[in-house]
């Protein structure tokens, strides 16, 4: 049981360029999130998914997609990368109970 | 505004120091409270979670409180030792609709010298 699973853990990218950052969990868990970390700033909810093929936006979804195709998967797209989007971002689970689970983070850093 | 304050922002103390953290929320619809512990450049661990209808949660030297009526919450930790040095965050679970949004506080950095 790997929880759950974030790749890459490190990613520079020049602006204007685009990746997705990936995230995978092996728990069964209907509910998704995708949070940003910056410094001083606590944790700020991008987006997030009740279940496979529903996605909803959070505080700060601007310049940023989701898809979630299956139960596992909840992968975060960045189209034309911004300095702003430097960031440390989780992805994390949620139980019935309400809690939640993170991934390890992936550190970005737009150029 | 929603907010989650966690006073001190940084806390050192000598190992074997029996130690408290504290959090505190504006909005009374805060529903559960989570507490987690982040090493540096790692993700969150969660430590507790105490739900709406308790008051505290006990796992092994931690001990965490939620007083709703006050609208706090406290992570006590008894004789702690180096290797609790991390950074503690708590956050609010708001129930409402298709999800339960999380509001984080900024965090604790706790340093426990040998």
């Amino acid at each position: 049981n790997a929880g759950v699973t974030q790749t890459p853990k490190f990613r520079i990218l020049k602006i204007g360029q685009s990746m997705t950052l990936q995230c995978a969990q092996d728990m069964n868990h209907n509910y998704m999130y995708w949070y940003r970390q910056d410094p001083g700033m606590g944790l700020k909810l991008i987006y997030y998914s009740v279940g496979a093929g529903i996605t909803d936006k959070g505080e700060v979804p601007n310049g940023y997609n989701v898809s979630r195709s299956t139960t596992e998967d909840f992968p975060l797209r960045l189209e034309l990368a911004a300095p702003s989007q430097t960031s440390v971002y989780f992805c994390a689970t949620r139980v019935h109970t309400g809690e939640l689970f993170f991934g390890e983070g992936s550190r970005l850093t737009v150029l | 505004k929603q907010e989650v304050t966690q006073i001190p922002a940084a806390l050192s103390v000598p190992e074997g120091e029996n130690l408290v953290l504290n959090c505190s929320f504006t909005d009374s619809a805060i529903y559960n409270l989570q507490w987690f512990r982040q090493d540096p450049g790692k993700g969150l661990t969660s430590l507790l979670l105490i739900q709406s209808s308790q008051r505290e949660q006990t796992s092994g030297r931690l001990n965490a409180s939620l007083d709703k009526s006050s609208g706090r919450s406290t992570l006590y930790i008894a004789a702690s030792q180096p290797g609790d040095s991390a950074t503690y965050l708590c956050a609010g679970i708001l129930k409402g609709g298709a999800t339960n949004k999380l509001i984080f506080g900024t965090g604790t950095l706790l340093a426990v010298q040998p």
